[in-house]
């Protein structure tokens, strides 16, 4: 089985500057990572995904996230925030077992962006 | 081309109600997928298919869950003798096969009165 921790409830930060939401995920097995965001009453976007190869990952809307085997980590980053990222992000991992298994989803982090 | 969507967007019925949520899959996406999610809570999976087989529904809370998808497109969520602990956001989601990433829906938002 698989869990997914997000550390901060809530992350309140000045637009342009840096951001690092983090994630600690736990399992038994591999895994795939991912980001999702969410805008109010609307459903999850993905903001990006680790399947394999590159620690570093980089999606949409200039983010990026590491995969930190060892801390079993992928915190999420940008360099500099606009107000339009405001918005829920969940972190979800997903087992390797024989196929794929449905995500597991962090309780959310709220980023909210201050003018 | 069209995403994921989910009829109605709001549900408003009273305890005791039966209530079907219908989802529709991107087109040619074998895998589907049901959450559930709580007032400030991240998504709980609830049951997916792959094809028209329930492949995993270890999520479902209780026997008054149950889901359907009989032609391996669209899939409806039933809730028999809804109580009021059923209220939630229900997203759908689906992907090419099950180890591609998902598309979520907006979700229907169940309220039980």
């Amino acid at each position: 089985a698989q869990s997914v921790t997000q550390l901060d409830s809530q992350v309140p930060v000045f637009e342009e500057a840096p951001v690092e939401l983090r994630c600690n995920y736990s399992s038994s097995v591999s895994v795939y990572l991912f980001w999702y965001v969410q805008y109010p009453n609307q459903g999850l976007q993905l903001l990006l995904k680790y399947l394999s190869g590159s620690t570093l990952v980089k999606g949409i809307n200039g983010f990026e996230a590491e995969f930190n085997k060892s801390q079993t980590s992928f915190h999420l980053r940008k360099p500099s925030v606009h107000i339009s990222d405001t918005a829920e992000y969940f972190c979800a991992v997903s087992g390797l077992n024989s196929g794929n298994t449905p995500l597991v989803f962090g309780k959310g982090t709220r980023l909210s962006v201050i003018a | 081309g069209a995403g994921v969507s989910q009829t109605p967007s709001n549900k408003v019925t009273e305890k005791g109600k039966y209530v079907e949520l219908r989802c529709d899959p991107i087109s040619g996406h074998t895998a589907l997928y049901w959450y559930r999610q709580s007032l400030g809570q991240g998504p709980e999976f609830l049951i997916y298919f792959q094809g028209t087989g329930a492949a995993d529904d270890s999520g479902l809370p209780n026997d008054r869950f149950f889901a359907v998808r009989p032609e391996g497109s669209v899939s409806t969520l039933k809730i028999q003798r809804t109580e009021r602990g059923d209220s939630a956001v229900y997203l759908c989601a689906s992907s090419l096969d099950l180890s591609q990433p998902q598309h979520f829906g907006d979700g229907t938002r169940l309220s039980i009165l």
